[in-house]
């Protein structure tokens, strides 16, 4: 079965400061993918940035980066140039293939980021 | 708004009484999903629907719980005789299928329900 791992429960980082969020995983599957979702106090769960297991690159998308270390089975989310919107919840999940076709998700337990001034 | 949307955002019932929640995913995607979140965790897989086709249930999806999707459109989650330990969020998400590079799955705003 797939497992997701975030240590930290909760992270301060200062505003325009980076901040790591770690995430490791377990899997047997050789093909598999990671995701980082952003929820809010509001509840939505909004999606962040994307790694697949065969990417040769590590994934970027804006402040977001994923330091991808495949023989270390760990996804760490890295979020530059903090801003204060950016506290909530952050979720590291991994997409599992469904007997149906489907790709559910199963996520991390989370962290909690406080951006301060 | 072209985005998931849930109704209603927010359930109170009395333990044992039945509650119906709605989801109405992004009009193009074919795939639906219910995920339930309780406090201080991840969302948990429910159920799959690939259009009208329920595909996959979690073990976490007891006898008192059933979805449904019609027509391929909207889905309906329906949880009969509630019991406490039903309290928690109930997401819902949607994403395209076929060969997309990952099917993103794009999330509702949830449905909190308490069971007092």
């Amino acid at each position: 079965a797939q497992k997701i791992t975030q240590t930290q429960p909760g992270m301060f980082v200062q505003e325009k400061e980076a901040v790591t969020l770690d995430c490791t995983y377990d899997t047997s599957d050789p093909s598999y993918g990671l995701f980082w979702y952003k929820q809010p106090s509001s509840g939505e769960m909004i999606f962040l940035i994307y790694q697949g297991s065969y990417d040769q690159q590590n994934a970027t998308e804006g402040r977001y980066s994923l330091n991808f270390q495949k023989a270390r089975k760990s996804a760490n989310l890295v979020i530059s140039a903090s801003q204060l919107g950016d506290s909530a919840m952050y979720f590291c999940a991994m997409r599992e293939v469904t007997t149906g076709g489907g790709n559910k998700l199963t996520f991390g337990t989370g962290t909690q980021l406080k951006v301060e001034l | 708004d072209t985005g998931v949307s849930q109704n209603p955002r927010h359930k109170i019932t009395k333990r044992g009484q039945n509650v119906t929640f709605r989801c109405d995913p992004i009009s193009e995607h074919n795939r639906l999903y219910w995920y339930r979140q309780t406090l201080g965790q991840g969302p948990e897989f429910l159920t799959y629907f690939q259009n009208e086709a329920q595909l996959e249930k979690s073990r976490l999806l007891s006898d008192r719980f059933s979805a449904e999707r019609p027509k391929g459109s909207f889905s309906t989650l329906e949880i009969q005789r509630t019991e406490q330990g039903d309290s928690a969020m109930y997401l819902c998400a949607s994403s395209l299928g076929g060969l997309a590079y990952y099917n993103e799955q794009f999330f509702g705003p949830g449905t909190r329900l308490t069971v007092l």
